[in-house]
């Protein structure tokens, strides 16, 4: 079974810092990774899809970077500000084409401080 | 486009009554999901379809909870007879196939 682990739960950064958040799984054989945000009493905001034949994905002040051998994927946030703040969740899908049951991690709670 | 929509945003009600959440998906997407957010077990996956068709229901956690996809842009989860327990945040999500998922807004259940 599939085992998605997000260290560590809570992260506080100054304003302006670069920050990695890690997601780590059990099971090496997935198809692709998602990272979300979600804020406060909200639903999740997709951020980036990183398919297993990828090493890393970028949109704007975000890359995912993926490493599928050790079981692990980065999120890396340049120049954080504070509309960055809210928890950071990871989640992978099984090994096979259109099996869409994603297994979600515990997620980060990230705070950045103006 | 409006993204996945769901209804009613809140939902109070007392136990043993019946619920229905609603969501349409994102149109042209062709899988939904059903999740429940809660603070002790986190995201967890009820139930998704694919073509309209439930393709995994094994998150469904009683035969209480059913949910049902009659049309490409609209799905139904339905908990009778409700309980305390299952206060909590559902989701609804739509993708093509294998690609990003998109989340509603989420349905906040307080069952009394």
């Amino acid at each position: 079974k599939q085992e998605v682990t997000q260290i560590p739960a809570a992260l506080s950064v100054p304003e302006g810092e670069n920050l990695v958040l890690n997601c780590s799984f059990t099971d090496s054989a997935i198809y692709n990774l998602q990272w979300f945000r979600q804020d406060p009493g909200k639903g999740l905001t997709s951020l980036l899809l990183i398919q297993s034949s990828q090493r890393e994905q970028t949109s704007g002040r975000l890359n995912a970077s993926l490493d599928k051998s050790s079981g692990r994927s980065t999120l890396y946030i340049a120049a954080s500000q504070p509309g960055d703040s809210a928890t950071y969740l990871c989640a992978v899908p099984p090994n096979s084409f259109g099996n869409e049951k994603l297994t979600f991690g515990t997620g980060t709670r990230l705070t950045i401080i103006p | 486009d409006a993204g996945v929509i769901q209804s009613p945003r809140h939902e109070v009600t007392e136990m043993g009554q019946e619920v229905t959440l609603r969501c349409k998906p994102i149109s042209g997407h062709n899988s939904l999901f059903w999740y429940r957010q809660t603070m002790m077990r986190g995201l967890e996956l009820l139930i998704y379809f694919n073509n309209n068709v439930p393709i995994d229901d094994s998150g469904m956690p009683e035969d209480r909870f059913s949910a049902k996809m009659p049309n490409a842009s609209f799905s139904t989860l339905k908990i009778q007879p409700s309980e305390p327990r299952d206060s909590a945040v559902y989701f609804c999500a739509s993708s093509t196939t294998s690609s990003q998922q998109f989340f509603g807004p989420g349905t906040r259940l307080t069952v009394l």
